[in-house]
């Protein structure tokens, strides 16, 4: 089946210790998202990429990194995490803009 | 700019009766909108969508939605609750014009009574 993959599904790291993240699809979609979710609130943009374009959100810390080496895959690279991104971290794919997104299961880092 | 707003961050109902869930939208252009489900510790899945066509949308699980131009709603309903429908609701908002941008509504938790 057709899907969008996030490994690994719980991640612990420790403060300061950079940490990747990663999404893999299998739908060959253009689109690219990344959201980070806290407790009992809507997803929040990161940033995407629209093929190999990337859009950061102005909100977005500095601290947060992105990479997409090919259609497949995009990776989420936290360079020095804090214990405030400590949240779910969602991957989402869309054909192109005018498209729903699909979500992947999520990734939840812990900061310890 | 778009926005949405859902009504009743938390709503329970009882096993077997009818679901409403709220979701008001603002948009300055035609919008598409979205109700995606999210259990816990799960990813987000697409319920159904509005993209135009027509006003009463169908989607999985039994759940349906109205798109109301006049009142601005775009609400969701099932005619009877499952236990298994217990989840977090999201209702999204994006326009047509090649922003890639969803935005979300703060989410409305769903508690089934048995």
């Amino acid at each position: 089946d057709a899907m969008v993959i996030q490994n690994p599904r719980y991640q612990v790291t420790q403060f300061g210790k950079p940490v990747t993240l990663s999404c893999s699809q299998t739908l060959n979609h253009n689109v690219m998202y990344w959201y980070q979710q806290k407790s009992s609130q809507a997803p929040k943009l990161l940033f995407h990429y629209y093929d190999k374009d990337f859009n950061n959100e102005a909100d977005t810390p500095d601290n947060f990194q992105s990479r997409r080496p090919n259609t497949s895959f995009c990776f989420l690279d936290i360079r020095s995490p804090g214990l405030g991104d400590a949240a779910m971290y969602l991957c989402a794919t869309s054909r192109d803009s005018y498209y729903e997104q699909y979500f992947g299961p999520g990734t939840r880092l812990t900061v310890t | 700019a778009q926005s949405v707003t859902q009504l009743g961050s938390h709503v329970s109902v009882s096993e077997g009766a009818l679901v409403l869930l709220r979701c008001n939208y603002s948009s300055s252009v035609p919008p598409y909108l979205f109700w995606y489900v999210q259990y816990p510790n799960q990813g987000l899945q697409l319920l159904l969508k509005y993209t135009s066509a027509a006003t009463l949308v169908k989607g999985i699980n039994g759940f349906e939605a109205e798109f109301k131009k006049s009142e601005t709603s775009f609400h969701l309903t099932k005619p009877s609750a499952h236990m298994s429908d217990a989840a977090e609701y999201f209702c999204a908002v994006k326009t047509n014009f090649g922003n890639e941008k969803l935005t979300f509504g703060t989410g409305t938790r769903l508690t089934i009574i048995p």
